[in-house]
């Protein structure tokens, strides 16, 4: 069975900072992995995916992730972070395989910049 | 741009009532989604469609049915409505067959209370 874990409920960072958001998952072949975000008030955002390919991979609003394999590890990077990015952020994974498989969400880690 | 719509932000109800939350999408895709979310346990998929009349039951279905008899509509259906079922549902869409590779778009969320 697949599964994902954020480790952290919530992440505070200084606005300017380089912030990290953590992401391990569980899967029995290849992921496909996702990072989502949650604004106050509204619906989630898709901010980038790891298909295949190249491990670094650029999304929405400056954001960035490294799919590391030997670690499982996909975590969510900034150089430099606003006020703006806080926000809910949710990993997500899939595993490659024939047919549909579902994905699975972890359960969330609360960015908080503080200004 | 991707719309999904869902047909309440707050819906109350009372125990024992049967409730019926929309979600419709304008973008023509196959694959379609009811999440339920709660603090601390992040996403939970309920149920899923991949096709018109086709679902397949997610992590949590009981309590819950769905109908979709048309492409761009897919409904969640709470027969008969209890106090644990008061949460944050998230309707989302995403395109093609195969749903784990593709981004999915989700709606803003109805927050249903039921007393």
């Amino acid at each position: 069975a697949q599964s994902v874990a954020q480790p952290e409920d919530q992440v505070n960072v200084a606005e300017g900072n380089p912030l990290t958001v953590k992401c391990t998952y569980s899967v029995s072949g290849n992921p496909y992995l996702f990072w989502y975000v949650q604004y106050p008030n509204r619906g989630l955002q898709f901010l980038l995916k790891y298909i295949t390919g190249d491990n670094l991979v650029k999304g929405s609003y400056g954001f960035e992730a490294e799919f590391n394999k030997s670690q499982t590890s996909f975590h969510l990077k900034k150089p430099s972070a606003l006020v703006s990015d806080s926000a809910l952020y949710f990993c997500a994974v899939r595993e490659h395989s024939g047919g549909y498989q579902k994905v699975t969400f972890g359960t969330g880690t609360k960015l908080q910049v503080i200004p | 741009d991707v719309k999904v719509t869902q047909s309440s932000r707050y819906l109350v109800k009372r125990t024992g009532e049967k409730v019926f939350l929309e979600c419709v999408q304008d973008m023509d895709h196959e694959n379609m989604f009811w999440y339920r979310q709660d603090p601390g346990l992040g996403l939970r998929l309920i149920y899923f469609s991949y096709d018109v009349k086709m679902k397949e039951k997610g992590d949590i279905p009981e309590g819950y049915s769905v109908s979709r008899e048309k492409k761009e509509r897919f409904s969640l259906i709470l027969e008969s409505a209890s106090t644990n079922q008061t949460s944050m549902y998230l309707c989302a869409s995403s395109p093609s067959g195969l749903a784990g590779t593709d981004t999915q778009y989700f709606g803003p969320g109805t927050r249903l209370t039921v007393l």
